[in-house]
């Protein structure tokens, strides 16, 4: 069965500090790999997208790469505001035939200001 | 819309009744997904449709649980005689396509109570 790891669990930094979140698939066979953001009591907000044949991708102070040979996957934020303050998910497609994602469960990330 | 709605954001019913819970996608998506998120756990998927068929309905857990989007927009999902066990969030996404690349984009959830 398809696992996905996330780690650490629970993270908290400083304001300011830059840091790295970090998951695993027990598959390496990934089509593509969504990162989201879940705001307590919320739903899901995709914030970064990286197909397979794609390395990473960018957005403002999020960076996400993805190396495939590994399974792995890690989110960078620069310069954390409190802001930044929610749980981190990945999700990936990584099953031939199936459209859906499969997710590890979260990094619970605290920004302190 | 500009995103996926859900309705309604909280139900709490007791245990052997029946909901529905119904998800409006962004509109033009032909893709929607149902998953599901308990406590503290990544979202679970239960089922796919690519415009008005089920085109993958493996992560449904068993057969009280079914779902049906009849023009290929709206969708609503229909649990029978709900048991405590299926207290959860369901969120519903859609994307542009159902290929393997496209983008999904997630509803609020639909918060699942069953006493």
């Amino acid at each position: 069965k398809q696992e996905v790891t996330q780690i650490p669990a629970a993270l908290s930094v400083p304001e300011g500090e830059n840091l790295v979140l970090n998951c695993s698939f027990t598959d390496s066979a990934i089509y593509n790999l969504q990162w989201f953001r879940q705001d307590p009591g919320k739903g899901l907000t995709s914030l970064l997208l990286i197909q397979s044949s794609q390395r990473e991708q960018t957005s403002g102070r999020l960076n996400a790469s993805l190396d495939k040979s590994s399974g792995r996957s890690t989110l960078y934020i620069a310069a954390s505001q409190p802001g930044d303050s929610a749980t981190y998910l990945c999700a990936g497609v990584i099953q031939t035939g199936a459209n859906n994602l499969f997710f590890g469960t979260g990094t619970r990330l605290t920004v302190i200001p | 819309g500009a995103g996926v709605s859900q309705t309604p954001s909280n139900k709490v019913t007791e245990k052997g009744k029946y909901v529905e819970l119904r998800c409006d996608p962004i509109s033009g998506h032909t893709a929607l997904y149902w998953y599901r998120q308990s406590l503290g756990q990544g979202p679970e998927f239960l089922i796919y449709f690519q415009g008005t068929g089920a085109a993958d309905d493996s992560g449904l857990p068993n057969d009280r649980f079914f779902a049906v989007r009849p023009e290929g927009s709206v969708s609503t999902l229909k649990i029978q005689r709900t048991e405590r066990g299926d207290s959860a969030v369901y969120l519903c996404a859609s994307s542009s396509g159902g290929g393997i690349y496209n983008e999904q984009f997630f509803g609020p959830g639909t918060r699942l109570t069953v006493l």
